[in-house]
Formats: C-alpha cells, structure tokens, sequence
C-alpha cells in the first residue's frame, strides 16, 4: 500500500526552537508539499518541491524553509517556532500534474508554546 | 481573498438522504476541480475531480457537477451513509507553467445521523 509517512503526529515545542518537520514517500512521485490546515482557512501551501533540490515558495513560506536531498524525502523547517505556527502540518506527493490528486500523509499536530 | 469558497462551515443529513456540498471560485483560470475528504487524525483523500471541458462527473454515490458559468461546482452522495461523516475539501487547479498550483476551501463538515 503506497503512502506518505510523517514522522510524528504530534509535537509541542517551545517559542524560539528550531523545529524539523519529516515526510517520506514510497511513490517514487516527482512532486511534494507542505501545507498547513487551520480551521475556515482550509489548506495552505507552505512550499512545495518538484525536483531532488528544487524547491518553491508557496502562499505562506514566512518562518519556514524546507529540504529535499532525496527523492522520497521532503523535510520542513521552522526556524525560530513561534505560537502562530501552532497548526496541523500536512504533506503531500504526486506524480507529474496534481489535477490527479496528491496522496497526504497523516498529518504532525504542532504545538508551540 | 479567498479564490476557493465552501460557504457552510458544517452540513447534517439523514441516513439515506442526499448529501449536497458546495463550491464557488473566484479564479477562471482554473480549469480542474477536486473533492478531498477528510477524517479526523488522517489525511485528506482524494475523492473524485472534473475537468473544466465538462459539466457532470460520477463515480459511485458520488457525482460532482460543474456549472463554470456561475464559478460554481457540488459534489452529491447518494445515498448518504454514516460512513461519509468527515470534512470535505474543495480543490481547484491551474495551470503553470511546470505544475499546477491547487486552492483549496476551508472545509465543509458533513454529519450523516443514522
């Protein structure tokens, strides 16, 4: 069963960490993404990447960065955490268009306080 | 500004009955739809999508239409079932010129009571 893993679902951390955000997929899919889920603002794209290296900004990239030196591995990065980034962070993967849908992992509850 | 709109936070339906969620957008450069659905503690899974050359999509209980004169598409279950009891994204898409960037709405909650 193919599927995008996230390597916690829930974390709390504090005001000022520094904080690593995993996702791996086994699709082999080209692309990936953050995004983050807040109630009545429904998903919003953090950053997403094309290729082993590339990466794009999203709608809402202020405060994040993001990695992908493998393939099948797509990491977000909050540099300094803040309360605001308090969310449910999703990732996602897809093979070449996404008009036939992204395959998302579980999702990471975050809290920051 | 939001270019992807599910204007009813929540939405209950009998057993059996039909369920009608809504969407409406802003953008005509989008030329395909998706459903997502949601449970709680999960990802959201795709469902069923149409393209903007096309007005009715069917898969199963479920049939999505598009009317892109009014930049508004629904999706229908049919008939409705406990089961279908989670929060239904709306996605648009558009095309760029390596990827397709996707809007998606904040969420319908549908409730199916027993």
């Amino acid at each position: 069963d193919v599927k995008v893993t996230q390597s916690s679902r829930y974390l709390v951390k504090r005001t000022g960490e520094k904080v690593f955000l995993e996702c791996v997929q086994d699709m082999d899919h080209e692309n990936m993404f953050w995004y983050r889920q807040d109630p009545g603002l429904g998903l919003r794209l953090i950053y997403f990447s094309y290729d082993v290296k590339m990466k794009e900004k999203g709608d809402i990239p202020e405060g994040y960065s993001v990695s992908r030196e493998k393939k099948e591995r797509f990491s977000l990065i909050l540099e300094s955490a803040s309360t605001n980034q308090t969310s449910m962070y999703l990732c996602a993967s897809s093979s070449g268009t996404g008009r036939y849908g992204y395959t998302f992992g579980s999702g990471t509850r975050l809290t920051v306080v | 500004d939001q270019q992807v709109k599910q204007n009813s936070p929540s939405l209950s339906v009998q057993e059996g009955r039909i369920s009608i969620l809504n969407c409406d957008y802003t953008n005509s450069m989008f030329d395909y739809f998706l459903w997502y659905k949601k449970y709680p503690a999960e990802g959201p899974t795709f469902l069923i999508s149409i393209s903007s050359i096309k007005d009715k999509n069917e898969d199963g209980r479920f049939t999505v239409f598009l009317n892109k004169s009014a930049k508004h598409l629904s999706l229908h279950i049919v008939p409705s079932q406990p089961g279908d009891s989670a929060v239904y994204f709306c996605a648009a898409s558009a095309r760029k010129t390596s990827y397709d960037k996707v809007i998606f709405g904040p969420g319908t909650s549908l409730s199916v009571i027993p």
